[in-house]
């Protein structure tokens, strides 16, 4: 079982709609949890953290933090072409003291 | 959060050759790491970079291939020695930043995409 898995996409979306992308992980003493949005050719950018089991909102941005099911979800509300890129989750492994990263999703929002 | 530069940006080198990438922040850190990402692929832990004492390498990494250079706490060095094409991907340069409102986030470099011919 992979450390940190997300679905690979691509997850295409019509301009205007919800985008939502989805975490799994496995170490279950993990206590940070990070979005990074990867634009092709470009470094990552770290655009969401979440601590805490629920909700966090940033703009048109969402994070879900479910520790018990260990999920970790992102909402982008009013999809943009812009918002095309591959989404990275990664979760704080505090047992190895490194961040592990998911494969990404790619999002591809068309107009 | 921390500004991160890398030096190269890109380069293309022969086979058997080595080439160093630099890293440098506006801030002093604690924690720095190499990543790699190959073509495609999710990005990689190389190992991090411990200031005043030796780098700690990821399973499948090793000093011989990889050393790392961490005189100080705003700057880093990661070699690539006797290159393969296999070894190109791109390198990026990571820092930790530890703060009451912003616990364990990590901040990336612009990356070193490194062609091997």
């Amino acid at each position: 079982q992979k450390e940190v898995e997300q679905n690979s996409g691509p997850l295409s979306v019509p301009e205007g709609a919800i985008a939502s992308l989805n975490c799994t992980y496995s170490d279950r003493g993990s206590q940070s949890f990070f979005w990074y949005r990867q634009y092709s050719g470009k470094s990552p950018e770290l655009i969401m953290s979440i601590y805490s089991n629920g909700d966090k909102e940033d703009g048109r941005f969402t994070a879900q933090l479910n520790k018990a099911s260990q999920y970790v979800s992102l909402l982008i509300r009013d999809s943009q072409p812009s918002d095309s890129a591959t989404y990275l989750c990664a979760v704080f492994s505090g047992g190895y003291n490194k961040l592990i990263f998911g494969a990404g999703t790619r999002l591809a929002v068309h107009p | 959060s921390a500004v991160i530069s890398q030096k190269p940006s890109r380069d293309i080198c022969q086979r058997g050759t080595s080439l160093t990438i630099q890293c440098q922040v506006d801030s002093q850190v604690t924690m720095m790491f190499w990543y790699r990402q190959q073509p495609g692929q999710s990005l990689t832990l190389i190992a991090t970079a411990n200031q005043g004492s030796e780098a700690t390498y990821e399973s499948g990494f090793v000093i011989d291939k990889f050393p790392i250079s961490r005189p100080n706490l705003t700057f880093s060095t990661l070699t690539v020695s006797n290159m393969s094409p296999e070894d190109s991907s791109i390198y990026l340069c990571s820092v930790r930043s530890t703060s009451p409102s912003s616990t364990d986030t990590q901040y990336f470099g612009p990356g070193t995409r490194l062609t091997v011919l």
